[in-house]
């Protein structure tokens, strides 16, 4: 069965620690993972990695994928309170049919 | 700029009514999502839309389900008849590329009440 596991489900942090969220899956015809940042309203979009061992920037967030051991880990250094939200990862695949599925996400809580 | 708009922002309604979800891609994109979210099972693609063309809908959960894009500006997804079970909240996305692999943009949302 097609499946993304994201882990931790929660955590709870201090501000200007860094954190690293984890990302598996298990498809069939891999195309691309994306990451997104859900408050209390609706996903941005974060990244998007096609490409093992390409790591994807911006300001404090980074995110790499390792297409041999199927899984994408996302960074944030220097946390701050605004980075508290739930952190979801989608992978896109599949060969004749195109699929897409979600993560349950990780909730990330950063206290002041 | 607008972003993908949806209406209502919230519905409530009672089992067994026909609920009926709208939303306004921005203006350009070509393809069209609706994505359903429960705490329970998380965030589930039901249907999407490149160019007006449903594409994939294996995702609709059952026949009480259907959804449609009469045109590039205009989406809209119903619910006949609806169960308290179908309580979520419901997003619609666009993207300016055709497939799913692509950055999306959410709208804010229907959170949907089926009492």
């Amino acid at each position: 069965e097609d499946k993304v596991v994201q882990s931790p489900l929660s955590l709870v942090v201090h501000e200007g620690d860094t954190v690293t969220l984890n990302c598996s899956y298990e498809v069939t015809n891999f195309r691309s993972l994306l990451w997104y940042k859900q408050e209390k309203k609706a996903p941005t979009f974060l990244f998007m990695l096609t490409s093992s061992g390409i790591e994807k920037k911006s300001g404090r967030l980074s995110s790499i994928l390792d297409k041999k051991e199927l899984f994408s880990i996302l960074n944030i250094t220097a946390t701050q309170t605004g980075d508290s939200a739930v952190y979801l990862c989608s992978i896109y695949y599949g060969g004749a049919t195109n699929k897409l599925i979600f993560g349950t996400g990780t909730l990330l809580a950063v206290q002041p | 700029d607008a972003g993908v708009i949806q209406s209502p922002r919230h519905e409530v309604t009672e089992m067994g009514q026909e609920v009926t979800l709208r939303c306004k891609p921005i203006s350009g994109h070509n393809s069209l999502f609706w994505y359903r979210q429960t705490m329970m099972r998380g965030l589930e693609l039901l249907i999407y839309f490149n160019n007006n063309v449903p594409i994939d809908d294996s995702g609709m959960p059952e026949d009480r389900f259907s959804a449609k894009m009469p045109n590039a500006s205009f989406s809209t997804l119903k619910i006949q008849p609806s169960e308290p079970r179908d309580s979520a909240v419901y997003f619609c996305a666009s993207s300016p590329l055709a497939g799913i692999y692509n950055e999306q943009f959410f709208g804010p949302g229907t959170r949907l009440t089926v009492l």
